[in-house]
């Protein structure tokens, strides 16, 4: 099994949609988790940290829950400039696990 | 402004030659790192380093060797190219003692061996 599992996707979206992405890791002991996103043909890029109380950023949220081991990221009013992969990513004892990401593409 | 640069985009080489990608990162950074990165696999730690001369295997080091000589400069090489390396590589770094502090990417290299 996976440490990081994500559905590929794509998500085809409209503009103006709400998405939400799940991710779940096998690694109880994780005590980090962060959202990367991914441009195609350029490198990933933090776009947010998950705390355990839920996070918070313009048109993104994220939660984490610990009992059951996933990550959420939820877009609200999707952009057409939100179109990238997306990446779950677990901070693990020296190093940070990757998922293999989920692609969102949004059209007008 | 951050910035992490590799010495290459786009890289063709022959099986069997030794390649080298090299990684410069200008923030300071303690911790630097190699993955590679192929469809539906995500992104794989190759090997990473926590200070000038020092260096860890990650989860697939087997073909690869590293050497960070300088704290800003951390390079990859690949002994005798193999087909199954052709790959994106990414370089990273980062600052402080935890790992999991936010990473900074190169623009990647795209490694193509034939």
């Amino acid at each position: 099994r996976k440490e990081v599992e994500q559905d590929p996707g794509p998500f085809n979206v409209p503009e103006g949609a709400t998405v939400a992405f799940n991710c779940t890791y096998s690694n109880s002991a994780s005590q980090s988790f962060f959202w990367y996103r991914q441009d195609c043909r350029k490198e990933p890029k933090l776009l947010m940290s998950v705390y355990s109380s839920g996070n918070e950023d313009g048109r993104f949220t994220a939660q984490l829950n610990r009992a059951s081991q996933y990550i959420s990221l939820l877009i609200r009013d999707s952009k057409l400039s939100d179109s990238a992969t997306y990446l779950c990513v677990l901070g693990g004892y020296n190093k940070l696990i990757f998922g293999a990401g989920t692609r969102l593409a949004v059209h007008p | 402004d951050v910035k992490v640069t590799q010495s290459s985009r786009y890289l063709v080489k022959r099986t069997g030659e030794k390649v080298f990608l090299e990684c410069v990162q200008d923030m300071d950074h303690e911790n630097m790192f190699w993955y590679r990165q192929d469809p539906g696999l995500g992104l794989r730690l190759i090997y990473f380093s926590y200070d000038v001369k020092m260096k860890e295997k990650g989860d697939i080091p087997e073909g690869y060797s590293v050497s960070r000589e300088k704290k800003e400069r951390f390079s990859l090489i690949l002994e005798s190219a193999s087909t199954n390396q052709t790959s994106m590589y990414l370089c990273a770094s980062s600052f402080g003692q935890e790992f999991s502090y936010e990473q900074y990417f190169g623009p990647g290299t795209r490694l193509t061996v034939t």
